[in-house]
């Protein structure tokens, strides 16, 4: 078993549309946790980091952590096309060394 | 610009060669990480650094694989004798010291074995 599942997609999407990523995961020591946006071809840009458990919101983003469930996801309201790329999931127990990604969700946003 | 960068872009190299890449980390950052992607996968951690310090290897990194960070500054990744199957893009992040440890990744160097 993977310390992170993710599904991989793809998922498209109409603009506008609300998108719903998530990832499972089966290391309770994690605390750290992030998401990464990527186009292709270029390195994973941070989009949003929870330390433990709750929301964080930013923007047109909200990302959400269950511990107890081993559950996380991103939100993205009012999608846009730009926003089409591969989202992945990070997470660690004990910050940004050794992170643990998910494989990449391939996000495509029609206009 | 500011942010982590990688040199080079690209790297086409032959089997049995040897190869090194260069990072240049955020100017403040302390701690420099080595990261690995092959096609359809997410990066896997290689190593890291805490300013000179090798604090951390991965058992991806074979006997193959040595990173330095000379002066705690630019790191390198050499890789030698290549093998076909070290063709991944090695991507290098940055971060501060905990508890502020929000890594941010270079472009990318893109490795081809042939």
């Amino acid at each position: 078993q993977k310390e992170v599942e993710q599904d991989p997609g793809p998922l498209s999407v109409p603009e506008g549309a609300i998108v719903s990523l998530n990832c499972t995961y089966s290391n309770s020591a994690f605390q750290y946790f992030m998401w990464y946006r990527q186009y292709s071809r270029k390195g994973p840009e941070l989009l949003m980091y929870t330390y433990s458990s709750g929301n964080k919101e930013d923007g047109r983003f909200t990302a959400q952590v269950d511990k107890s469930s081993k559950y996380i996801s991103l939100f993205i309201r009012d999608s846009q096309p730009s926003d089409s790329a591969t989202y992945l999931c990070a997470m660690s127990e004990t910050g940004a060394n050794n992170l643990f990604f998910g494989t990449g969700t391939r996000l495509t946003v029609i206009p | 610009d500011t942010g982590v960068s990688q040199n080079p872009r690209h790297k086409i190299t032959k089997r049995g060669q040897n190869v090194t890449f260069r990072c240049d980390p955020i100017s403040e950052h302390n701690r420099l990480y080595w990261y690995r992607q092959t096609l359809g996968q997410g990066p896997e951690f290689l190593t890291y650094f805490q300013n000179e310090a090798q604090l951390e290897k991965s058992r991806l990194l074979s006997d193959r694989f040595s990173a330095e960070r000379p002066k705690g500054s630019f790191s390198t990744l050499e890789i030698q004798r290549t093998e076909q199957g070290d063709s991944a893009m090695y991507l290098c992040a940055s971060s501060l010291a905990p508890p502020n440890t929000e890594a941010f990744f270079g472009q990318g160097t893109r490795l081809t074995v042939v």
